[in-house]
């Protein structure tokens, strides 16, 4: 079975400062990898994937992940927050066969200060 | 993008009343959707998934006899947490996946408290 582990619970920063959110992941086959995130009483939304193809991956509101296979990770990186991007923030993975069933870490919460 | 849209977006419930929750996929056809479990200031525990037409897989530990799920077409799945009790108050998330691109979209949650 697939697992993922968030290394961080919360991670306080300040504005236009850059930040890494840690994830690695567990799996004997092949995955596919997400990050979402999730605002306060709100449900989730996906920032990127990786699928397939070119390990370093864009996704929206400056976000990007790199898929690093033999270390098994896939952080997350912003090179300057802001305070709009306080939130809390899910790694999650999923493999081949699954019936498309995603595998979440625990989060990571994201605290932008002025 | 894809929508996925839940209802109610919350609910208070008395003890012992069973609650429906719906989940609509408003421009796409889901064949799988998923209900997901949070509790406060933790991570999302999948609950079951569904496929249309056919019976709902759970997971374990989850009661199938307390959260009857229902998938009858490609766009509505239900959740009817049934004989609610206090803590069965958490957060309700539902996803729905197209099937391509092994994404799944995911509602906005529906706050569920029973007194």
């Amino acid at each position: 079975a697939q697992s993922v582990t968030q290394l961080d619970s919360q991670v306080p920063v300040f504005e236009e400062a850059p930040v890494e959110l840690r994830c690695n992941y567990s799996s004997s086959v092949s995955v596919y990898l997400f990050w979402y995130v999730q605002y306060p009483n709100q449900g989730l939304q996906l920032l990127l994937k990786y699928l397939s193809g070119s390990t370093l991956v864009k996704g929206i509101n400056g976000f990007e992940a790199e898929f690093n296979k033999s270390q098994t990770s896939f952080h997350l990186r912003k090179p300057s927050v802001h305070i709009s991007d306080t939130a809390e923030y899910f790694c999650a993975v999923s493999v081949e066969g699954s019936n498309y069933k995603l595998t979440f870490g625990k989060g990571t919460l994201l605290t932008v200060n002025p | 993008g894809a929508v996925v849209s839940q209802h109610p977006s919350w609910v208070i419930c008395k003890s012992g009343t069973s609650v429906k929750i719906e989940c609509r996929s408003l421009d796409f056809q889901a064949t799988t959707m998923f209900w997901y479990r949070q509790f406060p200031k933790q991570s999302l525990m999948l609950m079951a998934t569904s496929n249309e037409g056919s019976k709902a897989t759970y997971e374990q530990g989850v009661e199938k006899d307390k959260f009857l799920i229902n998938h009858a077409s490609l766009t509505l799945s239900t959740l009817t947490v049934t004989s609610a009790h206090p803590e069965d108050s958490s957060f309700y998330i539902c996803s729905a996946s197209s099937g391509v691109n092994n994404e799944q979209f995911f509602g906005p949650g529906t706050r569920l408290t029973v007194l």
